[in-house]
């Protein structure tokens, strides 16, 4: 059974900090990995999809990898604004399993 | 493009009684998965529906939950009695073909439910 975890758990940084949210998942076959936000209140806005044959995808300031065979994704959000607080979760779309979520990491991007 | 829609947005209900929430996904998309989603931690998956037929509702707690999809289109979840523990977010998402093919999910902004 896939499980995915996410450190840490809760991450404060001055504005202008580049930061790195780590995502792992004990199952490596995956279809593909996607990072979400969510904004207090809010639904889960898709940030980044990565096929499982690719090793990264970028978007603005973001930049999600992922490395299949040790079970691990990142997302790099760099020069960090007080805009991008919120929760970011990972997903693995598994084979038949549908997708698994992370617990999340909730950012506190301070002025 | 209008996104996935959902109702009620809150909803308190004491225990024992019963909630219905509805949801319209995105136009022409054929999956439609309801999430129960707790405080504090991700998303959990309570059914999927490729159009109108339930691929996974391996999660569900069938003595209590129940969800359709009539015509492939919208989709109603119910709780029924609900109990102290499903207070939660209910987060209907839709994607354009079953997930495994590469396509986003998109997520409603979800219904709050809480059983007092």
């Amino acid at each position: 059974k896939q499980e995915v975890t996410q450190i840490p758990a809760a991450l404060s940084v001055p504005e202008g900090e580049n930061l790195v949210l780590n995502c792992s998942f004990t199952d490596s076959a995956i279809y593909n990995l996607q990072w979400f936000r969510q904004d207090p209140g809010k639904g889960l806005t898709s940030l980044l999809l990565i096929q499982s044959s690719q090793r990264e995808q970028t978007s603005g300031r973001l930049n999600a990898s992922l490395d299949k065979s040790s079970g691990r994704s990142t997302l790099y959000i760099a020069a960090s604004q007080p805009g991008d607080s919120a929760t970011y979760l990972c997903a693995v779309d598994n084979y038949g399993q549908n997708f698994v979520f992370g617990p999340g990491t909730r950012l506190s991007v301070l002025p | 493009e209008a996104g996935v829609a959902q109702s009620p947005r809150y909803k308190i209900i004491e225990k024992r009684q019963s909630v219905a929430f509805w949801c319209n996904p995105i136009s022409g998309h054929a999956t439609l998965y309801w999430y129960q989603q707790i405080l504090g931690q991700g998303p959990k998956l309570l059914i999927q529906f490729q159009n109108n037929g339930v691929v996974d509702d391996s999660q569900l707690p069938k003595d209590r939950f129940s969800a359709e999809r009539l015509k492939g289109v919208d989709s109603t979840l119910k709780i029924q009695p609900a109990k102290l523990e499903d207070s939660a977010v209910y987060l209907c998402a839709s994607s354009l073909e079953v997930i495994g093919s590469g396509n986003t999910i998109y997520f409603g902004e979800g219904s709050w439910l809480t059983v007092v």
